[in-house]
C-alpha cells in the first residue's frame, strides 16, 4: 500500500520561499509511469492544482504558479519537493502531495490522484 | 484552462435517499473526469476514474456516467458515512482543473 506524507515548515514569511517535501513509502517512487503531484486548498475553499512531475524527469506547472513554482525529486530518498518563491498571504493553503495514477482507456491515458497524503497547513504571515 | 462546474454547491439529503451531482467542463473532455469525496480535515479520495469506472474499494452504490461536456456522480441509497464535499476533476488537458464542490449534508 502506497503512503505519501508530507513534510516542512507550517509558517513562511511573506516573500520568501515555502519548501515541502513528500515521502513516499509502501514502494519505489521510480516504479511505473507514474506523476507525482502537489495539490493545495485554502481554508474552507476548494482544490487547486499546482504541478507535477515523472521520474523521468517532465514536468508540467498550472499557469497560474509557473512562474514561482519549482518541484523536484530524489529517487534515492523515495522523495519529491515543491519550492513556491515570493509568497504571500493568499498561499496560505494545505497543501497535499498526491500520485497520479494512470490507466489505459480505449488507448488513451487517464490521470487520476489515487494517493494522497494527509495534508500539512502552511501559513504565510510575518 | 478548462473550467469545471458543479451543480449544486450544496444539497440536503437523508439517508437512503438517491443523489445526483452533476459537472459540466467548459469544453469537451471526453471521458477524462474523475470523481473524489472528501470529509473536513481529510484528503480527497478518488471514487470515480474516467467518467464511469468505480475505483478499488469504493462501494458501488457510487457510480459515475457522461462523456463530453456532461458528467453526473449518483449515490444510490445515501449512507451515513457519505456526508461529505464531493469534487469532479477533469485530466483531459493540464493544468488539471477541479470543479468547485458540492456539499451534501443531512436533511
Amino acid at each position: 500500500q502506497v503512503q505519501l506524507q508530507e513534510s516542512g515548515p507550517g509558517l513562511v514569511k511573506p516573500s520568501q520561499t515555502l519548501s515541502l517535501t513528500c515521502t513516499v513509502s509502501g514502494g519505489s517512487i521510480s516504479s511505473g509511469s507514474y506523476y507525482w503531484s502537489w495539490i493545495r486548498q485554502p481554508a474552507g475553499k476548494g482544490l487547486e492544482w499546482i504541478g507535477r512531475l515523472s521520474t523521468s524527469g517532465s514536468t508540467n506547472y498550472n499557469p497560474s504558479l509557473k512562474s514561482r513554482v519549482t518541484i523536484s525529486i530524489d529517487t534515492s530518498k523515495n522523495q519529491f519537493s515543491l519550492k513556491l518563491t515570493s509568497v504571500t498571504a493568499a498561499d496560505t493553503a494545505v497543501y497535499y502531495c498526491a500520485r497520479d495514477g494512470i490507466t489505459m482507456v480505449r488507448g488513451a491515458a487517464n490521470y487520476y490522484f489515487d494517493y494522497w497524503g494527509q495534508g500539512t497547513l502552511v501559513t504565510v504571515s510575518s | 484552462d478548462i473550467q469545471m462546474t458543479q451543480s449544486p454547491s450544496s444539497l440536503s439529503a437523508s439517508v437512503g435517499d438517491r443523489v445526483t451531482i452533476t459537472c459540466r467542463s467548459s469544453q469537451t473532455i471526453s471521458s477524462y473526469l474523475n470523481w473524489y469525496q472528501q470529509k473536513p480535515g481529510k484528503a480527497p479520495r478518488l471514487l470515480i476514474y474516467a467518467a464511469s469506472n468505480l475505483q478499488s474499494g469504493v462501494p458501488s452504490r457510487f457510480s459515475g456516467s457522461g462523456s463530453g461536456t456532461d458528467f453526473t456522480l449518483t449515490i444510490s441509497s445515501l449512507q451515513p458515512e457519505d456526508f461529505a464535499t464531493y469534487y469532479c476533476q477533469q485530466n483531459y488537458n493540464t493544468p488539471w482543473t477541479f470543479g468547485q464542490g458540492t456539499k451534501v449534508e443531512i436533511k
